[in-house]
């Protein structure tokens, strides 16, 4: 069955540095990929999709990469700050084109000023 | 405005009762979903209705039934709680099967059962 595989573990880095997050997945080839992000007590929020013909995709601090070869994506967000302390989400579309996402747990990541 | 609404955000409840929980979304999309969110924070799928007509029904105890007056709003009933049912359920929209499909979450609501 399709898994997706997080980083369990908080990630604690300090302002101003380079967060990395990874998400691999197995048994499967999706045709693309998603990073939510949420905070305690909210709904996972929209951040950033890539599909499988892109190797690269960005959005202000954020930038999201796909190797379909590794089956691994990384999410970077750069120059962080304090308020992007939240946990990071990554989806993969399910098998049937039915709309159906299937979720990562999480890394939660906690910049320190 | 917001976007996906639920209600109600914290429900506490005692065992073999049963409850409801709405949700309404006012994005124009076709497409609602409900979501488990348990203790691990593992967000697993439930549900999901395109048009009123379910598409995705995941390995759920019949004891959950969603339900879709119209394509703004998706509704869970759940009968006879049980202990196990405690969990944060989210519910969410998308524009599917036009775009990719990107979700647009609630707010959630945190099911407490005594």
């Amino acid at each position: 069955s399709q898994k997706i595989e997080q980083n369990s573990e908080a990630l604690n880095i300090q302002e101003g540095k380079t967060a990395t997050l990874t998400c691999n997945y197995t048994n499967y080839s999706p045709a693309y990929l998603q990073w939510y992000r949420q905070d305690p007590g909210r709904g996972p929020v929209f951040l950033l999709l890539i599909r499988e013909n892109e190797k690269e995709k960005r959005k202000e601090r954020l930038k999201v990469t796909f190797d379909t070869t590794l089956k691994q994506s990384l999410f970077h967000i750069t120059a962080s700050q304090p308020a992007d302390s939240a946990t990071y989400l990554c989806a993969l579309e399910g098998v049937g084109n039915t709309g159906k996402l299937i979720f990562g747990q999480g890394t939660t990541l906690q910049v320190k000023p | 405005d917001t976007a996906v609404s639920q209600t109600p955000k914290y429900l506490v409840t005692q065992m073999g009762n049963d409850k409801s929980i709405k949700c309404e979304q006012n994005l124009g999309h076709d497409t609602m979903y409900w979501y488990k969110q348990d203790s691990k924070k593992f967000l697993k799928i439930m549900f999901s209705y395109n048009n009123k007509e379910l598409i995705i029904n995941e390995t759920v105890p019949n004891r959950f039934s969603p339900k879709s007056p119209d394509k703004a709003h998706l509704n869970l009933h759940i009968n006879s709680l049980e202990l196990g049912d405690s969990a944060v359920y989210f519910c969410a929209s998308s524009s599917r099967p036009e775009v990719v499909d990107t979700q647009y979450f609630g707010p959630g609501t945190r099911l407490t059962v005594l």
